[in-house]
């Protein structure tokens, strides 16, 4: 599975949209590009996935490059609740296994 | 409806003892996972399965790690002569495996923390 690079940490405030980058840039031609998030003593939470167009659902965007070498989720107005940790993952669709291999993730921090 | 359990939510023992930690997936979903997620750390994978196919055992840290998964349902993790490293927070997540070749989503439980005294 292609690695990938996420910052440690951002801030955002309440209400603005937040950002959060994500670098994949040995992604193969069939691999997904999954974001999940972790609110602090909680389980991981599934948000959105995406091959190679841009994608939206109730929660968040994603928007992938067109070399598919980076992605960016996007929430688009932030909330106190939206704090976590985000995980930027990517899989090849069918396999042995479907595990998820988590990096460090970015600690997204919502201000008031 | 109902989403992933796990029990019990917390779990102390001492060293040497075994634990048994449990998972019920959601209805229907053929697909169950076991992680750990050490304090401060990302979450480690351990172990998978599905349908009436071989597990994934590929993630066991050591043969003192195994799981069952009964019927199809629910799962059970023991770790037996429990050391203080195993300490961590072991989550169980579940997935509906789909024909399309898209990778399913993963539901999440709640986790039970077990600390090794």
């Amino acid at each position: 599975d292609a690695k990938t690079t996420q910052p440690t940490s951002m801030d955002c405030a309440e209400g603005r949209a937040a950002n959060l980058p994500c670098n994949h840039s040995t992604i193969s031609g069939n691999e997904y590009v999954y974001w999940y998030r972790q609110i602090h003593s909680q389980g991981p939470q599934y948000i959105i996935h995406g091959l190679k167009n841009n994608e939206t659902n109730e929660m968040a965007s994603l928007i992938i490059t067109e070399d598919r070498k980076s992605s960016t989720l996007i929430l688009p107005h932030a909330t106190l609740r939206d704090t976590a940790v985000y995980y930027c993952i990517v899989r090849a669709p069918a396999g042995a296994t479907n595990k998820l291999i988590f990096g460090t993730g970015t600690l997204l921090a919502v201000q008031p | 409806g109902a989403g992933v359990s796990q029990s019990p939510s917390n779990k102390v023992t001492e060293k040497g003892k075994d634990v048994e930690l449990r998972c019920d997936p959601i209805s229907g979903h053929t697909a169950l996972y076991w992680y750990r997620q050490s304090l401060g750390q990302g979450l480690e994978f351990l172990i998978y399965f599905q349908g009436n196919s071989a597990p994934d055992k590929s993630g066991l840290p050591s043969d003192r790690f195994s799981a069952e998964r009964t019927g199809g349902s629910v799962s059970t993790l023991t770790i037996q002569r429990t050391q203080q490293e195993d300490s961590a927070v072991y989550l169980c997540a579940s997935s509906i495996l789909r024909t399309s070749g898209r990778m399913n989503e993963q539901f999440f439980g709640p986790g039970t923390r077990l600390t090794v005294l």
